[in-house]
């Protein structure tokens, strides 16, 4: 199976700040890369799919890069709503694996 | 707009079987897979496995092969995931979720979810 790893697992900042997530895959996976929020008690929400594509009615402090093996997520300056957990998947390969999460605070 | 309606929370014990509901609306559903996620408490997400609704296909995580069982009912719209020989670690929510591409185009990114069901498995 490939494997995702995320770090931060857990960060800190203020409103304002631009947060940044990687996402490193232990093999190629090209650009077939998603992230998700999750606030606490929800399901998860697609917040980019494709490595950088900004899913529709997704704010556009969102945004996503990378290819092959390393992803970066960002939040251009964080909101109070944007306080969840992220999460990275890949789907090159089955099974679909995801990151262990990065768990956002303000 | 497209819904994903789950089942209720259970309770079972260890060696039961367990069968979640997922009822959908606002879309065709022999369009998209339909992929099945779980969360234990206070962990990640886990895929696994996911359904054609339109050939009723089928793709399972090797670490659920032989326990889980996915199907569909294209008369009502409802897609179900049954697992089978429940342990205390299969206590988690478990969601239903619908592909974002047509199930022409592609499978793998998940875009509407289902408000999830809560197995728990306790003797």
């Amino acid at each position: 199976d490939i494997q995702m790893t995320q770090s931060p697992s857990s960060l800190s900042a203020s409103v304002g700040d631009r947060v940044t997530i990687t996402c490193q895959a232990s093999q190629d996976i090209n650009d077939f890369l998603n992230w998700y929020q999750q606030k606490p008690g929800k399901a998860p929400n697609l917040l980019i799919y494709d490595a950088s594509n900004l899913e529709t009615g997704v704010p556009s402090r969102f945004s996503g890069s990378g290819s092959g093996t390393d992803f970066t997520f960002t939040i251009s300056s964080l909101q109070p709503e944007d306080v969840a957990t992220y999460y990275c998947q890949q789907y090159d390969i089955l099974p679909l694996t995801f990151g262990g999460g990065t768990k956002v605070e303000i | 707009q497209v819904q994903l309606v789950q089942s209720g929370a259970e309770v079972k014990k260890p060696g039961a079987s367990v069968k979640v509901s997922c009822k959908t609306s606002g879309y065709t559903f022999t369009g998209h897979y339909v992929h099945w996620v779980r969360q234990a408490p206070g962990q990640g997400l886990e895929w696994m496995g996911w359904i054609n609704p339109n050939s009723f296909d089928t793709k399972y995580a090797q670490k659920f092969q032989g326990r889980v069982t996915m199907t569909g009912d294209t008369s009502i719209n409802t897609a179900y995931m049954e697992l089978s020989g429940l342990r205390s670690d299969d206590t988690a929510v478990y969601y239903c979720a619908r592909e974002r591409f047509l199930a022409a185009a592609g499978v793998g990114v998940i875009r509407h979810w289902g408000q999830g069901t809560l197995v728990t498995v306790s003797s």
